[in-house]
C-alpha cells in the first residue's frame, strides 16, 4: 500500500494568491483528517470526514480555509486568499473505521510545507 | 475528551530504556490509550495501542495501570534514530473531533 499521499510537498507563494493542497487517502480508508502543525500551535486539527461528509469543521481556522472530499479517493484543502499566518505544515491523515472509534488509528502523509510570504 | 499530560522533553543515551508517562486522569470506559511517534518533517506514525494492562509489540510496550488514568509508553534501549516527538491520545466514543493531539513529549537520545 502507497499509503496517504499528499501533494505538493512544498508551496511558496504569495499573500492573497490562492492555495489548494490535495490528499489520496489509503484505499478502504472510511475517515479523512486534515491537519495543521506550527511550531507555536502544535497539531491542530482542521476537519474531519467520514464516508465523504464533512462531520466536524470547528477547527477550520476562518472563512479563506475550505476543504472537500468529491469521492473516497481524493480531498483538496483550499485557501483563498492565503495570508503570511496560514504558513505551517499541512498534514492529511486517513483512517480504516467508519465511525470515530476509541481505538481509532491514524495513518499520516508526508504533509506539506507551506509558505506564504 | 480526555486531557492527557505529558512531559515536554525528555533526554537519554543510547542504549538506555526511556519510560513516558502520560496522566489522562478522565479517562472513561470505552477509551483506548494510542501513542504516535513523529520524526522531523515527517507525519505522525502509530507505534501502539492499548486498553488496559500491557501490550508489546517490536517497537515498545505500553504499561496500562487498573485505574488507567495514567499510561507508560517504554521504549527498550533507545538509538539516536528514536529521537522523535512522541505523542499520546485518548479518545472518546462519539466525540466529534476526539481525535486530538497534546505537544507531546520531545526525546532527545544523545550518543
Amino acid at each position: 500500500d502507497a499509503g496517504v499521499i499528499q501533494s505538493p510537498r512544498h508551496e511558496v507563494t504569495e499573500m492573497g494568491q490562492e492555495v489548494t493542497l490535495r490528499c489520496k487517502p489509503i484505499s478502504g480508508h472510511n475517515s479523512l483528517f486534515w491537519y495543521r502543525q506550527t511550531m507555536m500551535r502544535g497539531l491542530e486539527l482542521l476537519i474531519y470526514f467520514n464516508n465523504n461528509v464533512p462531520i466536524d469543521d470547528s477547527g477550520m481556522p476562518e472563512d479563506r480555509f475550505s476543504a472537500k472530499m468529491p469521492n473516497a479517493s481524493f480531498s483538496t484543502l483550499k485557501i483563498q486568499p492565503s495570508e503570511p499566518r496560514d504558513s505551517a505544515v499541512y498534514f492529511c491523515a486517513s483512517s480504516l473505521l467508519g465511525q470515530i472509534a476509541t481505538n481509532e488509528k491514524l495513518f499520516f502523509g508526508s504533509g506539506t510545507q507551506l509558505s506564504v510570504l | 475528551l480526555a486531557k492527557t499530560t505529558q512531559p515536554i522533553s525528555m533526554d537519554s543515551y543510547e542504549g538506555q530504556e526511556v519510560n513516558i508517562t502520560c496522566s489522562h486522569n478522565n479517562i472513561a470506559t470505552n477509551d483506548y490509550i494510542t501513542w504516535y511517534q513523529q520524526f522531523p518533517s515527517q507525519g505522525p506514525r502509530f507505534i501502539i495501542q492499548g486498553y488496559k494492562t500491557k501490550v508489546t509489540n517490536e517497537v515498545a510496550s505500553l504499561f496500562i495501570p487498573a485505574d488507567r488514568k495514567s499510561s507508560t509508553l517504554s521504549l527498550p534501549r533507545v538509538s539516536l534514530s528514536d529521537t522523535a516527538v512522541y505523542y499520546c491520545l485518548v479518545a472518546t466514543r462519539g466525540s466529534q473531533g476526539n481525535l486530538i493531539f497534546g505537544k507531546g513529549t520531545k526525546l532527545s537520545v544523545k550518543p
